[in-house]
């Protein structure tokens, strides 16, 4: 079975600052992860995936994120917030299913605000 | 390339109807996905089907149910409407197995 924690189902920041969202994740066999992020009344939107390639990756928006396996993290970072980037965000787990698939667990997501 | 393209936007039915909600994938996608989205549950897998054959399923009860067509594109329908099935549906496609999933904009059920 897997799983996904966001930690804070709220985060404020100032525009300009440092953006940090968390995510934990729980896979019995090497997970692909992945960002997404969804305005309101809209669909989601990939930010980023990992898919065991680089530990490092970069996303749409400037966003990043580093897959850690000794700490089963995949934190979202930005070094700069904008008005623009207040939005919910989401974490995702897929790993290999047998007989192949696309299934995605997510986590509660996080509501990021930005203010002036 | 067009999106995901979810039909239609926004529907309201009353319990007991049932509906069916529309998905045409990304050109070339074959996977297609669909998923719940309510305040309380957050976003859950309904279930997945890859070139016509449902791959997946979620932990839903049988009045969910789906398909897809030859040209990927999928349903799927819900019988006997409950107010708890008021919810965003998102469906989602892949070009092929075990990659990322593309949102379609969801279709809004509300169920009176």
């Amino acid at each position: 079975a897997q799983s996904v924690t966001q930690l804070g189902s709220h985060v404020s920041v100032s525009e300009g600052a440092l953006v940090l969202l968390r995510c934990n994740y729980s896979s019995s066999v090497p997970p692909y992860l992945f960002w997404y992020v969804q305005y309101p009344n809209q669909g989601l939107q990939l930010l980023l995936k990992y898919t065991s390639a680089a530990t490092l990756v970069k996303g749409i928006n400037g966003f990043e994120a580093e897959f850690k396996k000794s700490e089963t993290s995949f934190h979202l970072t930005k070094p700069s917030a904008h008005m623009s980037d207040a939005a919910e965000y989401f974490c995702a787990v897929s790993s290999l299913i047998t007989g192949g698939g696309n299934k995605l667990t997510f986590g509660t997501g996080t509501q990021l605000k930005v203010e002036l | 390339k067009a999106g995901v393209t979810q039909t239609p936007r926004y529907l309201i039915k009353t319990r007991g109807q049932q509906v069916t909600l529309s998905c045409s994938p990304i050109s070339g996608h074959r996977s297609v996905s669909w998923y719940q989205q309510t305040p309380g549950q957050g976003l859950q897998f309904l279930f997945e089907y890859f070139s016509e054959t449902q791959r997946n399923k979620g932990n839903f009860p049988g009045r969910f149910s789906g398909r897809q067509f030859s040209n990927s594109r999928s349903e799927m329908n819900v019988s006997t409407l409950e107010l708890g099935d008021s919810a965003l549906y998102l469906c989602a496609s892949s070009p092929r197995l075990n990659t990322e999933a593309f949102f379609g904009q969801g279709t809004r059920l509300t169920v009176v």
